[in-house]
């Protein structure tokens, strides 16, 4: 593989249920995040990782978990599933979580839909 | 609080120039990214600018002024494959990019 790749490509989930949505990346990035996007606003964060071990809260956590385990991994999960958490989700990585040109690379997402 | 502004959508001939601006205001200031958005796909990076003035980059430009919270995105001999959207990112002190909900470019030929 090379550079990020998220599973499911899409999923529709019964309201309640838990869910997680896996991203994993090969360019030894140390840094990872997860977005949600909405139809008229911008990417928001959820969570991120700034080097393995460590994770931290973005601008919309409630609702949703993530660990890092290793350098490649960052999988989101969704404990118990509401319909506003019908969005697409994407994971994106850097080398660096700081310090100037630092591009991020995002991940096809996974669109997802609570029903 | 922060806070992106970017128009909506915007509409332009093929061959033409267009010009889609970005006023932001964040919580300090570590550099501001374009990127571009293809309907149903990934967001790519475009350009990224820290200094004042212009960054070149084929038929891309991008113009940052730190003082005045305004960046623009320039585009030149446009394509229908630059039908797309605009993402207008500041990154703040804390090195987290505040995303714009982005500008629909549409081409007509």
């Amino acid at each position: 593989i090379a550079g990020i790749t998220q599973a499911p490509t899409s999923q529709i989930l019964a309201a309640g249920r838990r869910m997680t949505l896996r991203c994993t990346q090969d360019m030894r990035h140390n840094a990872m995040y997860w977005y949600r996007q909405d139809l008229g606003l911008g990417l928001r964060l959820i969570h991120y990782s700034n080097t393995a071990g460590t994770t931290g809260k973005g601008e919309v956590p409630d609702g949703y978990s993530v660990s890092r385990a290793n350098t490649d991994d960052f999988p989101l999960t969704l404990a118990s599933a509401v319909p506003s958490q019908t969005s697409v989700y994407f994971c994106a990585s850097s080398d660096s979580p700081s310090g100037g040109y630092n591009e991020q690379f995002f991940g096809p997402g996974t669109r997802l839909t609570v029903l | 609080g922060q806070n992106i502004d970017q128009p909506t959508e915007m509409t332009a001939t093929e061959g033409a120039i267009v010009q889609i601006n970005c006023t932001y205001q964040t919580s300090g200031f570590n550099g501001l990214f374009w990127y571009q958005q293809h309907a149903g796909e990934a967001p790519t990076f475009l350009s990224y600018n820290v200094l004042d003035g212009l960054e070149e980059k084929g038929r891309f430009s991008s113009f940052l002024s730190r003082s005045k919270g305004y960046s623009y995105l320039l585009l030149k001999e446009l394509q229908m494959k630059d039908s797309a959207s605009y993402l207008c990112a500041p990154m703040d002190s804390n090195y987290q990019l505040i995303w714009g909900a982005g500008t629909k470019l549409i081409i007509k030929p």
